[in-house]
């Protein structure tokens, strides 16, 4: 596609509940990028793809969070046993991987919110 | 340490210009980067500048770099309502793929 799709745009789930977040990145980018954005913060790194491994997960709050990445394309995030603190935009990146500029490219974002 | 801050808020006239600061930690950061987040949005790259350059111009945005003070600034020429959004400072490391993320100052346009 043209830009980085996410879906869904809006997750309402009960707490203790998994939920699974999709990210499809643009067509030809190898990195992939996770962050979470809480009310009113900044951005917080969660994990990196370069294809389908993650050289870097070091953001990831908890056991419950964990992601993978498939044929170097679609990623999924899951967070298993929801907890009302994880209530929060998430957003995909991705970039080429080529050249240092590294220039990310953001989805819209999923709102997940834990009731 | 990793550490991008920025203040939170601005509040400007329609027309005046728009000065968003930031300060960084790592003197080692290869890009530094400007995006801007309009409500309900992903964030959009607004320009960039590369470590040993002072100053970059795109049409009404000039980025200033002072390294020695570890500082970085946008400003806006001309602010218009279209301007309103949340402007996140971000740099990147020579060594690392990860960006690191300012809060993000949200500027508001005044009659």
């Amino acid at each position: 596609g043209a830009g980085v799709s996410q879906s869904p745009s809006n997750k309402v789930t009960e707490k203790g509940k998994d939920v699974e977040l999709r990210c499809d990145p643009i067509s030809g980018h190898t990195a992939l990028y996770w962050y979470r954005q809480s009310l009113g913060q900044g951005l917080e790194f969660l994990i990196y793809f370069q294809g389908n491994s993650a050289p870097d997960k070091s953001g990831l709050p908890s056991d419950r969070f964990s992601a993978e990445r498939t044929g170097g394309s679609v990623s999924t995030l899951t967070i298993q046993r929801t907890q009302q603190e994880d209530s929060a935009v998430y957003l995909c990146a991705s970039s080429s991987g080529a050249g240092a500029k590294n220039i990310q490219y953001f989805g819209a974002g999923t709102r997940l919110s834990v009731l | 340490g990793e550490d991008v801050e920025q203040s939170l808020f601005l509040s400007v006239r329609e027309g005046d210009s728009s000065v968003i600061n930031c300060t960084y930690t790592d003197s080692s950061s290869t890009y530094l980067y400007w995006y801007k987040q309009e409500p309900g949005a992903g964030l959009q790259l607004l320009t960039y500048i590369f470590s040993n350059m002072d100053m970059k111009q795109d049409q009404r945005l000039t980025v200033l770099l002072n390294k020695k003070d570890k500082h970085l600034s946008l400003r806006i020429a001309d602010t218009q309502t279209g301007d309103s959004a949340i402007y996140f400072c971000a740099e990147r490391y020579s060594s690392a793929s990860k960006i690191i993320f300012g809060s993000g100052t949200r500027l508001s346009i005044r009659p």
